[in-house]
């Protein structure tokens, strides 16, 4: 079946920092990838996206690239800010309806 | 990217009472929504698939008749919790899917905390 795998969290970064967030995946396929990004008390938007190999989601300085060959979908940004403290959740279409297989989740929390 | 809001944004409850969750989608007509619970510090936990006009599908473990969902009109899916206990306590949210059938947008969320 589906599943995605997240590094554990808390990740703590000084602002400025460079931020890595590792996913991997198994899958059926090549399935549509997403990050999104839950602040606190919130519900969870969506930061970027990706649809096929080799394609890169990028959105407010963070990007990730698909890897079918590593079957992974890192998140990166060069410059955290304090306003990045979240937590990340890594997925992954799991059916033709759309739902979404989640990783647990990874908070970052940026310290000025 | 679309809208899509929840009332009320929290609720507090009587263990025994139901409470009634509604999701709407403010600028787009969405034929399936999902949704979700989650517990502290965890991920999301899919509780069922709303279809407009008929039946929601559960998924396995999820108790159709104590969650029970309606999705009466393209913008508008509800989620009753019946006979609430403090086990339901949690933070619901439910999503839609945009049109590229590909990309869901959730809403704020409701945070249920039965007494």
């Amino acid at each position: 079946g589906n599943s995605v795998t997240q590094m554990e969290g808390p990740v703590t970064l000084s602002e400025e920092a460079f931020l890595t967030i590792n996913c991997t995946y198994t899958a059926t396929g090549y399935p549509s990838l997403f990050w999104y990004v839950q602040y606190p008390g919130e519900g969870l938007q969506l930061l970027l996206k990706a649809t096929k190999a080799d394609d890169k989601g990028s959105n407010k300085g963070f990007e990730a690239t698909y890897r079918k060959e590593t079957t992974s979908f890192h998140l990166e940004k060069g410059s955290v800010q304090v306003s990045d403290s979240a937590v990340y959740f890594c997925a992954l279409i799991r059916d033709s309806w759309g739902k979404l297989q989640f990783g647990a989740g990874t908070q970052v929390v940026v310290t000025p | 990217g679309a809208v899509v809001s929840q009332h009320p944004s929290w609720v507090i409850c009587k263990s025994g009472t139901s409470v009634k969750i509604e999701c709407r989608s403010l600028d787009f007509q969405a034929t399936t929504m999902f949704w979700y619970r989650q517990f502290p510090k965890q991920s999301l936990m899919l509780m069922a698939t709303s279809n407009e006009g008929s039946k929601a599908t559960y998924e396995q473990g999820v108790e159709k008749d104590k969650f029970l969902i309606n999705h009466a009109s393209l913008t508008l899916s509800t989620l009753t919790v019946t006979s609430a206990h403090p086990e339901d306590s949690s933070f619901y949210i439910c999503s839609e899917v945009a049109g590229d059938g590909d990309t869901q947008y959730f809403g704020p969320g409701t945070r249920l905390t039965v007494l």
